[in-house]
């Protein structure tokens, strides 16, 4: 099935050990999204791709870096995990602007967790 | 600055009876679109119904409605018929034309009683 693809799903760090969270949609958009959810809460913002090329922060930039590889694949690093950021990432993609009604296609999520 | 304001943290409706699950937005643009997504106990985020901000008539999908009233920037998701299978954390987003930001409320958490 066409979508967003997200690895790994579950994900257990040490606080300060680094890692990268892949994703990929395979539905030729040009934007694409990092958002994190905490337990009862709405996605914060984390970081953004408008294009391939392109990356802007989010909500809550820091402690993460990310990678537009290409078009298909957008990247998530955390350098050195802390426990704060203990959470459920998602990633998402979505058309470009211009009128777009377009919604955005969620990725299942990666649960991570900080020791 | 972009808002969006999701009022009800938790709401039980009964099985049959129809929901509405309330939405402010607060923007100074003209040209935007709302979206609804619905969260399920699994994890996942399902998109569910949209309404532009030009659109003269409310969006519809089946057992989703919308309910927009543009000049109180309200935007309230209507089920119908609701199901057991309905109970989800729902959340409104908002996105604007010219941009490729999504704003996201804070959720409302679903139950639906047998």
């Amino acid at each position: 099935n066409a979508g967003v693809t997200q690895t790994p799903k579950f994900q257990v760090l040490k606080t300060g050990q680094s890692m990268t969270l892949q994703c990929a949609q395979d539905m030729n958009h040009n934007s694409m999204y990092w958002y994190r959810q905490d337990p009862g809460m709405g996605l914060r913002l984390i970081y953004y791709s408008a294009s391939e090329g392109t990356t802007d922060k989010g909500e809550v930039p820091n402690g993460y870096n990310v990678s537009r590889l290409n078009k298909r694949e957008f990247s998530l690093r955390l350098e050195s995990a802390a426990p704060s950021q203990t959470s459920v990432y998602f990633c998402a993609s979505s058309e470009r602007q211009g009128g777009s009604n377009q919604p955005q296609h969620f990725g299942d999520g990666t649960r991570l967790s900080i020791l | 600055a972009q808002k969006i304001t999701q009022t009800q943290p938790g709401m039980f409706v009964q099985e049959k009876e129809a929901v509405t699950l309330d939405c402010t937005y607060d923007t100074s643009d003209q040209s935007y679109g709302l979206f609804w997504y619905k969260q399920p106990s699994s994890g996942e985020m399902i998109f569910l119904i949209y309404q532009g901000s030009y659109d003269e008539q409310n969006a519809t999908e089946g057992r989703y409605s919308l309910n927009f009233q543009k000049a109180r920037k309200s935007a309230n998701l209507v089920i119908s018929a609701s199901q057991l299978g309905d109970s989800a954390m729902y959340f409104c987003a908002m996105r604007l034309y010219n941009f490729n930001k999504f704003y996201f409320g804070s959720g409302t958490k679903l139950n639906v009683k047998p």
